[in-house]
């Protein structure tokens, strides 16, 4: 069975610091990693990620995948409140009937001023 | 582009009932997907399709049917409504399972 699990399961933290979130994997057939941001509503993707090694950047965001180890990692600097959301990674897999995603439980993030 | 479009917003239903999820998108985007996100869970997929007369089961499928008989459009029903069924319902397309936009989501209380 595909699994994705997040850690850690919340956290709170003040307008500057450095957030790190983990999310580890174990499916068959992986294809991708992919992080997405959930505010109030409808996540919004934030990365995508196939290969070992090579980190993904958008302004004060970014996220490295280890294939090796079957993990990931999302880092936020000098966050915002604005940065407080749950945070979701999801493996992607290759299926018969075509890909699908399986996601962890996600982290809840909250930015205090 | 309207994009991903889900109706209703929130629907209350009675056990036993049946109703459709209605989704909708206008992106031309062959993979469509539906997701059930509870109380401090991430999201569980429920059914996918990859294209026109396409769907598969995903975690969680019992109690659910769908169907694409077009690209635009992958409703999904519920078939008998039980209070386990109370969740956020989010459907999402793309290009790929990896590309996918998500919808507004519908919001469904089962007393």
């Amino acid at each position: 069975e595909d699994k994705v699990v997040q850690s850690p399961l919340s956290l709170v933290v003040h307008e500057g610091d450095t957030v790190t979130l983990n999310c580890s994997y174990e499916v068959t057939n992986f294809r991708s990693l992919l992080w997405y941001k959930q505010e109030k509503k409808a996540p919004t993707f934030l990365f995508m990620l196939t290969s070992s090694g090579i980190e993904k950047k958008s302004g004060r965001l970014s996220s490295i995948l280890d294939k090796k180890e079957l993990f990931s990692i999302l880092n936020i600097t000098a966050t915002q409140t604005g940065d407080s959301a749950v945070y979701l990674c999801a493996g992607s897999v290759i299926k018969a009937a075509g890909n699908k995603l399986t996601f962890g439980g996600g982290t809840r993030v909250l930015v205090k001023p | 582009n309207a994009g991903v479009t889900q109706t209703p917003k929130f629907q209350v239903l009675k056990t036993g009932q049946s109703m459709t999820l209605q989704c909708a998108q206008d992106m031309n985007h062959e993979y469509m997907s539906w997701y059930r996100q509870d109380p401090g869970m991430g999201l569980r997929l429920i059914h996918y399709s990859v294209g026109a007369g396409i769907t598969d089961q995903g975690e969680v499928p019992n109690g659910y049917n769908v169907s694409r008989s077009t690209t635009e459009d992958f409703p999904l029903r519920l078939l008998s409504a039980a209070p386990s069924q109370t969740s956020v319902y989010f459907c999402a397309s793309g290009r790929t399972p990896d590309t996918q936009y998500f919808g507004p989501g519908t919001r469904l209380t089962v007393l």
